[in-house]
């Protein structure tokens, strides 16, 4: 079965230190891959996706990930972390396949110390 | 453009009480998906509707449906509520199904009391 592995439940950074939160997946195939962020008591917000093409994604709030075939990975990473970055990180895939069913990971909490 | 708008946004319903779930999706968009979200099992997906269709459906109990009307605009219902069933329920919207983002909503807070 597909399904999507965030190994840090918990990360805390120093404002202005790098960040990357790590994000493996298991399907047969090149799923569509997602990150989105989640405010306390929030819906989720797009950062940034893959579909196709250069493995390196740019998205907003200057966040990227980068997609590894050979690893099954979709890391995100931001090279400086603002205290406002401080929420549930989830990564996602989505099958190439006629539906529209996202499978999340478990979600990874970020902490940003001042 | 208004996003995705999910009504109400909180809700108190009693153990054995039914509860329906409004969600209004980004205008041109024609799929819909719900994902009920809790601490121990995370974002689960429930259904998605696309053109009044449902095209996929989760790993849920009878007890959880959805419909779809002409204008996109998707209800969720859940029937016999259970303690368990307490939970932030988002909606999705995307243009078509298949290869493109979902865009969530804020979701709707359901407490079973």
């Amino acid at each position: 079965a597909q399904s999507v592995t965030q190994p840090d439940i918990h990360i805390t950074v120093s404002e202005g230190a790098s960040l990357e939160l790590r994000c493996n997946y298991s399907y047969g195939a090149t799923p569509y891959l997602f990150w989105y962020v989640q405010s306390p008591g929030q819906g989720l917000q797009l950062l940034l996706k893959y579909f196709s093409g250069d493995t390196l994604v740019q998205g907003i709030k200057g966040f990227e990930a980068e997609f590894k075939r050979s690893q099954s990975s979709f890391n995100l990473r931001k090279p400086s972390v603002h205290w406002s970055d401080a929420a549930e990180y989830f990564c996602a895939v989505g099958l190439p396949s006629n539906t529209g069913k996202l499978i999340f990971g478990q979600g990874t909490t970020l902490q940003v110390k001042p | 453009k208004a996003g995705v708008t999910q009504t109400p946004r909180y809700l108190i319903k009693t153990r054995g009480q039914q509860v329906t779930l409004s969600c209004s999706p980004i205008s041109g968009h024609r799929s819909v998906s719900w994902y009920q979200q809790t601490p121990g099992q995370g974002l689960q997906f429930l259904f998605e509707y696309f053109s009044e269709t449902q095209r996929n459906k989760g790993n849920f109990p009878g007890r959880f449906s959805g419909r779809q009307f002409s204008n996109s605009r998707s209800e969720m219902n859940v029937s016999t509520l259970e303690l368990g069933d307490s939970a932030l329920y988002l909606c999705a919207s995307s243009p078509r199904t298949g290869d493109t983002e979902a865009f969530f909503g804020q979701g709707t807070r359901l407490t079973v009391v």
